[in-house]
């Protein structure tokens, strides 16, 4: 199996701060990657596909770049609703698999 | 708009068993892969079980291989989970997601998710 190796788990941010998560894959997985979005109670809700691509309606501030094991998320100016988990999710193999997850706090 | 929404999520004795269903709307079902993800209190999301849009091919996680069982009715636009003798490590909010057309494995969206609880 695939693990995904998120960092940090958890992180203290201010609205307007530039947050950078990282997520590490244990073999590569080209650019089969995602981000998601996971507020306490919400359908969780996708960010990023294919490693850097921007879902529909996610605001520009969301950023991701990365390909093989190494992958990052940023936001480049975080949000009052920016406040959520997120996690990152390898699509290369079965069974598909979740980093632990990135909690930002204010 | 798309929409998911489980239901069939509750209370059960470790053994017993449970079916989830999840309704879709706001696109075309039948022409989509479907899949089941996981989140037990306090944890990760953990991917649980794939089907494709015809229903021929099914996907599960090692840990419910042979105790779950993903199906769908493409005339009724929903999706079900079936799951037989459950245990405590099973207790999870439960969300089914819709996966893109060009590559299973890819949740493009969620449902909110349906609590079970396995406890006696």
């Amino acid at each position: 199996d695939i693990q995904m190796t998120q960092s940090p788990s958890s992180l203290s941010a201010s609205v307007g701060d530039r947050v950078t998560i990282t997520c590490r894959a244990s073999q590569s997985i080209t650019t089969f990657l995602n981000w998601y979005q996971h507020k306490p109670g919400k359908a969780p809700k996708r960010l990023i596909y294919a490693a850097s691509g921007l879902q529909s309606g996610v605001p520009s501030r969301f950023s991701a770049r990365g390909s093989g094991t190494d992958f990052t998320l940023t936001i480049s100016s975080l949000q009052p609703e920016d406040f959520a988990t997120y996690y990152c999710q390898q699509s290369y193999s079965t069974p598909w698999t979740f980093g632990q997850g990135t909690k930002v706090q204010i | 708009e798309v929409q998911l929404l489980e239901s069939g999520g509750g209370l059960v004795q470790p053994g017993g068993s449970l079916r989830l269903s999840c309704a879709a709307s706001g696109f075309s079902f039948g022409n989509y892969a479907m899949s089941w993800v996981r989140q037990a209190p306090g944890k990760g999301l953990e991917w649980v079980s794939t089907i494709v849009s015809t229903g021929v091919s099914t996907y599960y996680v090692d840990s419910v291989k042979g105790r779950f069982t993903v199906s769908r009715d493409n005339s009724k636009n929903t999706l079900y989970l079936q799951m037989n003798s459950l245990r405590a490590d099973d207790t999870a909010l439960y969300f089914c997601a819709k996966d893109e057309l060009i590559r299973i494995g890819n949740f493009d969206y969620w449902g909110p998710g349906t609590l079970v609880t396995v406890s006696s």
